[in-house]
């Protein structure tokens, strides 16, 4: 079965940059979506379509995929990022989540 | 308003069913495919099922293939998802999802579990 792989968990300090990546055979050939959950909250999509914005969703989100690796990039990364942050990609008929990143802001 | 609230969830012993569901309002809801996802407690998100606008379509993570069954009613506007043989590890949070581009509305959740 298709697997994604994700960092455990990344540290940014805040006004900072912060790169999640996700891993998986041949992702660029598929779009990738991102979501983010905070504690206790469902989540919330943030990329769609590798690098597309849904409306709402702050400017300083952004995605890219290419080869084997999509990248949710947060620039001018703000105390309210710090959340769980998953990638998900369709494969054949079935959908495939990431394990998850757990973004630190500190 | 835009929404999707999911109902059913409660304690279930090993080997019993449940049968959860999802209201949606405020959008055309016979347009969307839809979806269920899980969550463990302190575990990722795992997809379970996808159906088609119509119902006709549905596909199954390897998980609980031959075990759940996923349906819809476009003229109440509800998901619905029978669960049969119930293991501890379907112990989760179950999340019903509309997919647009990616999942863009989440419910709520309703959590499972599967205890003795």
């Amino acid at each position: 079965s298709y697997e994604l792989t994700q960092p455990p968990s990344v540290s940014v300090s805040p006004g900072q940059t912060a790169s999640i990546t996700c891993s998986g055979d041949k992702l660029g050939d598929t779009y990738v979506c991102w979501y983010q959950q905070k504690p206790g909250q469902s989540p919330v999509l943030v990329i769609y379509q590798d690098s597309k914005r849904p409306s709402g969703i702050p400017e300083r989100f952004s995605g890219s995929n290419s080869g084997n690796t999509a990248t949710l990039t947060i620039s001018g990364t703000q105390a309210m990022d710090a959340a769980d942050y998953y990638c998900q990609a369709w494969d054949s008929n079935t959908v495939v989540f990431g394990g998850g990143t757990k973004l630190t802001v500190l | 308003e835009v929404q999707l609230v999911e109902s059913g969830g409660g304690l279930v012993q090993p080997g019993g069913s449940l049968r959860v569901s999802c209201a949606a309002s405020g959008f055309t809801f016979s347009h969307y495919e839809m979806n269920w996802v899980r969550q463990a407690p302190g575990r990722g998100l795992e997809w379970v099922s996808y159906i088609s606008t119509s119902g006709s379509t549905i596909y199954y993570a390897d998980s609980v293939k031959g075990r759940f069954t996923f349906s819809r009613d476009n003229a109440k506007n509800s998901l619905y998802l029978q669960m049969n043989s119930l293991r501890a590890e379907d112990t989760a949070v179950y999340y019903c999802a509309r997919r647009r581009e990616g999942f863009d509305i989440w419910g709520q959740g309703t959590m499972v579990t599967v205890s003795s």
